[in-house]
């Protein structure tokens, strides 16, 4: 089964309003890390989160290792946040290679 | 920090041919990654080293596609007798490794195989 579930597939917002998007780990883990692409972009980090909150300008991610979850929180999104959003896990066992989620699609229309 | 660097950027071959994809890694970072990434399967794991020793490469189809790294500057990926569907977007990535660490990407090479 998929070590890494992200929800949901797509999400389309307005300009303005919240997004927020899950992340869910079937095994334990060490770390975890979102990654943003634009289409044909490359992955760009935003943020690594081995646990706890984090946060940078409009953007929060809160990671719980023992609940195998972790969320990314948008406020206030702009057209310009429009993208794939990846989450990814180091697991615990046989690590240091990242193991991703399918991503999430979000648009942002104004 | 020029980041990860790859090499080229785009690649156009004929199936077939062989294709050899650069990777020059952050300097200073142990551990080196490659994956790739297709729509229909998304960011797939390929094959990585630490300290320019291979230690995974579970991922990697095992007849024609094999990974290098002879320094620490530099990792390549060769793919033999290129297939169409090989087509894909290989990523390279690097970490200070030690696990617990985070990874900085580069921007890929693009394949088409025709």
């Amino acid at each position: 089964g998929q070590q890494v579930q992200q929800s949901p597939t797509s999400l389309v917002l307005q300009e303005g309003e919240n997004a927020e998007l899950q992340c869910n780990f079937s095994t334990s883990l060490n770390s975890m890390q979102w990654f943003y692409q634009r289409p044909g972009g490359s992955l760009i980090s935003v943020f690594y989160n081995p646990s706890g909150t984090k946060q940078s300008g409009r953007l929060t991610s809160t990671t719980v290792i023992k609940e195998r979850r972790s969320s990314l929180h948008i406020s206030s999104s702009q057209i310009t946040d429009s993208g794939t959003y990846l989450c990814a896990m180091e697991r615990a066992e046989g690590a240091d290679r990242l193991t991703f989620g399918k991503g999430t699609q979000l648009i942002i229309q104004p | 920090n020029a980041g990860v660097i790859q090499t080229p950027r785009h690649k156009v071959t004929g199936k077939g041919q062989e294709a050899t994809l650069w990777c020059e890694p952050i300097s200073g970072h142990s551990a080196v990654f490659w994956y790739r990434q297709t729509i229909v399967q998304g960011l797939e794991f390929l094959t990585y080293f630490r300290n320019q020793a291979p230690i995974d490469d579970s991922g990697m189809p095992k007849e024609r596609f094999s990974a290098q790294m002879p320094n620490q500057s530099h990792s390549t990926l060769k793919i033999q007798s290129t297939q169409p569907q090989d087509s894909a977007v290989y990523l390279c990535a690097s970490s200070l490794g030690g696990g617990d660490s985070d990874y900085t990407f580069g921007s890929g090479t693009r394949l088409l195989v025709i």
